[in-house]
């Protein structure tokens, strides 16, 4: 347990409306990330963070931004929600200075849905 | 950017039989991670491969990333009910303008039938 809590852990919505999620973490890691699950498309990365305020896009960040004022919180926000944003979506943090040798721990989920 | 693929993409194992899973990278690995995955929960780190040739084991979980680094294999022996679920693979990029950029293969769903 990374101590990850994620917010809201359901949440259904309109198309149009803006939506923010929230990503909190206990232990001032330095690293965080957002990713969306769906199926046949398996884990993608949305955006990461690597400091306070220093946020940088990944492979799916058409549609989403993100903002992390402090080092706990890490929050995603879709500034009008479309219905191919209905995800799973996943908040993770890597612990340490290294590269790719630091393992990433996820939180628990975030199930959205745009009707 | 770095591309894994995951074989099979589902299987189903009777009670008591073993198992094995594949990820296969584009690129030499630097690190590759094992997750499980329970259907609607999060992902759960099962173990992390960063030599060539290593081979990690916990409980009946048993890891491998070959020599070239660039494929690992998770093997399950005796496969039991707890084993359900989806296994991930995972990497992250060593490139200066992808740093900190993970990727992850589609997942393997497995089935444990009685």
């Amino acid at each position: 347990d990374a101590g990850i809590t994620q917010s809201p852990r359901h949440k259904v919505t309109e198309t149009g409306t803006p939506v923010t999620l929230r990503c909190h973490q206990t232990e001032n890691h330095r690293y965080m990330y957002w990713y969306r699950q769906d199926p046949g498309h398996g884990l993608r990365l949305i955006h990461y963070s690597y400091g306070v305020k220093d946020t940088d896009k990944g492979e799916v960040s058409d549609g989403y931004s993100v903002s992390r004022s402090k080092t706990e919180d890490f929050l995603l926000t879709l500034e009008s929600a479309t219905s191919s944003q209905t995800s799973v979506y996943f908040c993770a943090i890597t612990a340490g200075l290294v590269r790719n040798t630091d393992t990433q721990y996820f939180g628990p989920g975030t199930r959205l849905t745009v009707l | 950017s770095q591309e894994l693929e995951q074989s099979p993409q589902s299987l189903i194992v009777q009670e008591g039989k073993n198992l094995t899973i594949n990820c296969t990278s584009s690129k030499t690995l630097y690190g590759l991670y094992w997750y499980k995955q329970k259907y609607g929960e999060g992902l759960i780190f099962l173990m992390m491969l960063q030599k060539g040739g290593e081979e990690k084991s916990h409980e009946k979980i048993t890891a491998k990333l070959d020599e070239k680094k660039q494929q690992s294999s998770l093997h399950i022996t005796a496969s039991q009910p707890s084993h359900a679920g989806i296994y991930l693979c995972g990497a992250g990029s060593m490139t200066t303008d992808s740093w900190g950029k993970f990727q992850f293969g589609a997942g393997t769903q497995v089935v444990v039938t009685p």
